[in-house]
């Protein structure tokens, strides 16, 4: 078993519609969670960042953490065309190294 | 926020040839790494380039495969030595992640076929 599973998808939602993406994961270590957006041909981004459980929130973007579960989503709403990309969750554990363990990608595609 | 850029962009190699990869920084950064994107998978980090020492290479990964240097705190290079089709992917330079408030980066990668 992977320590971080994700779905690659592809996810198509016509625009406007509210995205759900998920990452489970194995390692009750983990602490931080984070998201990452990967356009084509480009390098990830950071999208959003979130420590332990619980929600943020930043403009039509939630991440949403449920250690219990060992479970995370990052849902967009409104969705835009140019939302279309690769979505990468990843996490970090306490052990001292701030290298993440990365999930697959899910390729979401937001169609007019 | 550090900008990243990376040379070649793509490459089309032979079997058994050895291709440099080049990674700038615009600034200097203490942590630099490299990664690989193989379609359809997660990234898988090769190794932690060193500023003036050896490299810190992942389970998986070797030195005389994957050769790296650091020369200074804006820039490395990785080697990917006596390539094979299997070596076909996606290499991505980052640098950054020093401590968990310290975004890590990404330079758009290097999108290498092996033949």
């Amino acid at each position: 078993q992977k320590e971080v599973e994700q779905d690659p998808g592809p996810l198509s939602v016509p625009e406007g519609a509210i995205v759900s993406l998920n990452c489970t994961y194995s390692n009750s270590a983990f602490q931080y969670f984070m998201w990452y957006r990967q356009y084509s041909r480009k390098g990830p981004e950071l999208l959003m960042y979130t420590y332990s459980s619980g929600n943020k929130e930043d403009g039509r973007f939630t991440a949403q953490v449920d250690k219990s579960s060992k479970y995370i989503s990052l849902f967009i709403r409104d969705s835009q065309p140019s939302d279309s990309a690769t979505y990468l969750c990843a996490m970090i554990g306490s052990g001292g190294s701030y290298i993440p363990t990365f999930g697959r990608g899910t390729s979401l595609i937001v169609h007019p | 926020s550090a900008v990243i850029s990376q040379k070649p962009s793509r490459d089309i190699c032979q079997r058994g040839t050895s291709l440099t990869i080049q990674c700038q920084v615009d600034s200097q950064v203490t942590m630099m790494f490299w990664y690989r994107q193989q379609p359809g998978q997660s990234l898988t980090l090769i190794a932690t380039a060193n500023q003036g020492s050896e490299a810190t290479y992942e389970s998986g990964f070797v030195i005389d495969k994957f050769p790296i240097s650091r020369p200074n705190l804006t820039f490395s290079t990785l080697t990917v030595s006596n390539m094979s089709p299997e070596d076909s992917s996606i290499y991505l330079c980052s640098a950054g992640g020093q401590g968990i408030n310290n975004e890590q980066f990404f330079g758009p990668g290097t999108r290498l076929t092996v033949l």
